[in-house]
This record gives C-alpha cells, sequence and structure tokens, in this order.
C-alpha cells in the first residue's frame, strides 16, 4: 500500500520544455489535488479533481494542464516551463474534499 | 477565497517548554482547519485538525484551539522534544468556488537542547 506515488522525485528542465509529472494513488479517494511549495510562500492550489473526468483551477493555474481519466491517476502538464515554474510540486489526495489531505513524496523541478 | 495569515515565521524555545502557533483566517464560513508538519525534505503530514463545530481538540502532547468569533485557530505544543523541529503549516477551506486548502505561510520551528 503506496498511498500517493510521485514521479519523478527530481527533474531539470530548460525553458519552453514541457514534461508530465505523475501521481497515483492506491487508495480509492476521489479528491486529488497538486500544490506547488516555494521558499516563504507556505503550499499553492495549482488544479484538483473530484473524481474522474472532474477537474478545475486552483489559486495558481497558469502554465499547467491536468486531467483525471481514472480514479487511480492525476498527472500534471507543464506546457512550456519556465524558471517561475521552479518549485517543489506536491499531489494530494483525500477520501472527500478538500479535508485530510495526504501529500506524496513531491516532485523537486528546476527550470534553467 | 480565503486568506490564512500565520505567525510567527520563526519560533526558537527550550527542549521541555510550551510552543504556541497562530492562525487567523478571514472567510467566516471556513469549517475545517488543520495543522500539517513538515520535517526537511519531506512530505507536509498532517499532524491534527479542528471543526468548527468544536473550540479544542487534543492529541497527547499538542492541541488545537478554534476561535471562531475572533476568526483564528492555534496550534499548541507541550513539553517539546528535538524531533518537534521542523516547519508547521496551517490551513483552511479555499472557498470561493475553488475545493482545496489554502496554507499559511508556514513556521519554523527550532527546538533548543
Amino acid at each position: 500500500n503506496a498511498g500517493v506515488t510521485q514521479t519523478p522525485k527530481f527533474q531539470v528542465l530548460k525553458t519552453g520544455q514541457s514534461m508530465t509529472l505523475q501521481c497515483a494513488q492506491d487508495m480509492n479517494h476521489e479528491y486529488m489535488s497538486w500544490y506547488r511549495q516555494d521558499p516563504g510562500m507556505g503550499l499553492r492550489l495549482i488544479h484538483y479533481s473530484v473524481g474522474a473526468g472532474i477537474t478545475d483551477q486552483g489559486e495558481v493555474p497558469n502554465g499547467y494542464n491536468v486531467s483525471r481519466s481514472t480514479t487511480e491517476d492525476f498527472p500534471l502538464r507543464l506546457l512550456s516551463a519556465a524558471p517561475s515554474q521552479t518549485s517543489v510540486y506536491f499531489c494530494a489526495n483525500s477520501p472527500w474534499t478538500p479535508h485530510e489531505a495526504f501529500f506524496g513524496q513531491g516532485t523537486r523541478l528546476t527550470v534553467v | 477565497g480565503e486568506n490564512v495569515e500565520q505567525h510567527p515565521s520563526t519560533l526558537s524555545v527550550q527542549e521541555g517548554d510550551s510552543a504556541v502557533i497562530k492562525c487567523t483566517y478571514s472567510d467566516s464560513a471556513s469549517n475545517y482547519f488543520p495543522w500539517y508538519k513538515q520535517e526537511l525534505g519531506k512530505r507536509p503530514q498532517l499532524i491534527i485538525d479542528i471543526r468548527s463545530n468544536v473550540g479544542e481538540k487534543k492529541d497527547q502532547r499538542i492541541a488545537v484551539t478554534l476561535n471562531k468569533t475572533a476568526k483564528h485557530f492555534s496550534l499548541h505544543i507541550t513539553e517539546t522534544q528535538p524531533e518537534d523541529s521542523a516547519v508547521y503549516f496551517c490551513a483552511a477551506p479555499s472557498g470561493g468556488g475553488a475545493d482545496g486548502l489554502t496554507f499559511g505561510k508556514g513556521t519554523h520551528l527550532i527546538i533548543q537542547p
């Protein structure tokens, strides 16, 4: 029982490149979300999903896309990476929105 | 949407003493207030939460109090130990049509031996 699994753990991108951060859960929770964490800023909500086929924007959605084709997976896509997207990204799930969030181990992304 | 303010940003206490971290929120409709602990390089982990129908909740050495009238809630850690050293985040539901949590900016708690 892995909980919430994020891959990769570390990634370096060049400006303009695209990539997908993977998030998978084995807890069968409906609610999943993506946060970014920057020094001194706490965690900020990027996108979230209340179930398969349903996604919506959070506080800082620009430059990111998500999809939710299954309950288990919630990938985050960076369309054209920018240095401002250098951050640590956390995927989280919870049994119902938005409470008792359980976080994955995070992906540290650097855009050069 | 919700706005969460957290103080102090850094707190240093002697081992064995108590630590208190305070948060204020803006949306009077918020009804759930979790606290997360994040050790260096690790994921945030939920340590305690409180719902708006109670004023206080305890779990061993940690407690959370909620004042709905004043719109603030606090984390209390008693008999602090070295393993309590971490960054602590408070949060509240984002509201404004967005599901999710709005986090405070964090408090770095340092336990001095």
